[in-house]
Order: C-alpha cells, then sequence, then structure tokens
C-alpha cells in the first residue's frame, strides 16, 4: 500500500537558518505532492502544490524539490524565524484520495 | 481563516451514542473531505464527496457515514460511538476533486467517555 514517511523527530534549528524537511514515499507514483502547515489544534493550512513535470517551487520563503525518481521531496524554509514553529506535512495525491504523512515537528529558537 | 466552517467546536457524548458533525465548504468550493486525527494515528482520510456524489473513500468504518447535500454542505454521522473514535475531525474544501490544494476547517473534537 502507498506509504509516506516523513522525520519522526522534531527538527530544532536556529532562527535565521534553513530549516530542510524530508518526505519519502513508496508504493506509489503521485502526480502532485502538497505541503502543508499544522498548529496545534488548528485545522491544516495549504502552502505549496508541485507536480510530478516540476522540479522546484518557490514561494516567498519557501522552496518544495519533488523528485521522482528518488520518490522524494524536500521542503525548505530560508531565514526561519520563531513564527515559523509548526508542525508540516506533506500529502501525495492521485487516484481521488489524499494521504497525509505524519508530519515533522520544527522549532525555530530564536 | 479558511472560510471552512465546521459546527460543533466541541462534542462530549458516551460510549454507544450517535453523533452528527456539520461542515460547510468555501463559498464555491465543490469538493468536501472529510478527515479523523488523534494522537496516535496522524491525518486520516474518511471519505471525499464532489457535488452532492461519493467520490472516495478511505478508512471510513462502517459505524461512519457522510453526504453531501445540494447546498454542498456536509454532515458526517458517527454511531455506536466508540473510545477510540475520540479525535479532531477535520472537514476540507476545494474547487474540484483533485490538483487542487485542500482549505481545512478548524475541526470539531469529539470527545467520547
Amino acid at each position: 500500500s502507498q506509504k509516506i514517511e516523513q522525520n519522526s523527530e522534531a527538527l530544532n534549528i536556529q532562527e535565521g537558518k534553513t530549516a530542510t524537511l524530508t518526505c519519502n514515499y513508496t508504493n506509489y507514483s503521485p502526480a502532485y505532492l502538497q505541503w502543508y502547515r499544522q498548529d496545534p489544534g488548528r485545522g491544516p493550512v495549504f502552502l505549496l502544490l508541485i507536480r510530478e513535470n516540476e522540479k522546484e517551487k518557490r514561494k516567498e520563503r519557501l522552496k518544495v524539490t519533488f523528485d521522482t525518481t528518488l520518490k522524494q521531496s524536500l521542503f525548505h524554509i530560508t531565514a526561519s524565524q520563531p513564527a515559523d514553529s509548526a508542525t508540516y506535512l506533506c500529502a501525495l495525491d492521485g487516484s481521488f484520495k489524499t494521504i497525509f504523512g505524519a508530519g515533522t515537528r520544527l522549532f525555530v529558537k530564536a | 481563516d479558511s472560510g471552512v466552517t465546521q459546527t460543533p467546536k466541541h462534542l462530549i457524548t458516551a460510549t454507544g451514542q450517535r453523533v452528527t458533525l456539520r461542515c460547510s465548504p468555501r463559498s464555491g468550493d465543490l469538493s468536501v473531505y472529510w478527515y479523523q486525527q488523534s494522537l496516535d494515528q496522524g491525518l486520516q482520510f474518511l471519505i471525499q464527496y464532489y457535488n452532492g456524489e461519493e467520490r472516495a473513500k478511505g478508512n471510513i468504518l462502517e459505524r461512519f457515514s457522510a453526504q453531501q447535500f445540494p447546498d454542498l454542505h456536509s454532515e458526517l454521522n458517527l454511531s455506536s460511538l466508540e473510545l477510540g473514535d475520540s479525535a479532531l475531525y477535520f472537514c476540507a474544501s476545494s474547487v474540484a476533486t483533485e490538483d487542487y490544494e485542500q482549505y481545512f476547517g478548524p475541526g470539531t473534537r469529539l470527545t467520547v467517555t
């Protein structure tokens, strides 16, 4: 069955540094992949969508890459700020179903 | 504010009972998704409706059912509730069936005692 793996351990970084989060998937070839941010007790918020024919997508301080050969997506936050502290979820879409990863918690220290 | 509304915000009920969760999608969105999020399971896709029709089913129990009405709002019915059904239930909406970002509501926190 389709499986998504995200870093289960929390990522701690210093303010101003670049945070890099990883999303690996198996047994699937998604047409596109999405990244969401979730704060405790709140609904996920859409950040970026990248299609299988796109290598990279940027939005302000965010950058997503999508390597269909490695079956991996990387999510980067440059010049990170304490306000970026949250859980980041990747999601695969295809076959009319959405599968979310368990998420990676990011802590940005001032 | 995503534009997706969910009611109620909190629900406390006893085992064996039945509850209904309600969701209103963003204006113009035709697709509605339901998700369950518990501490040990992450965000689990339950079911999707598009313009009133069931589009996809995930890990939805037989005790759970959903529908989308002509005005596009959706309801998730949970019956014969068990302690393990305690979770956050999110509704999301999108413009179409796939290849579009989903906008999540604030969720309904269900506690089964």
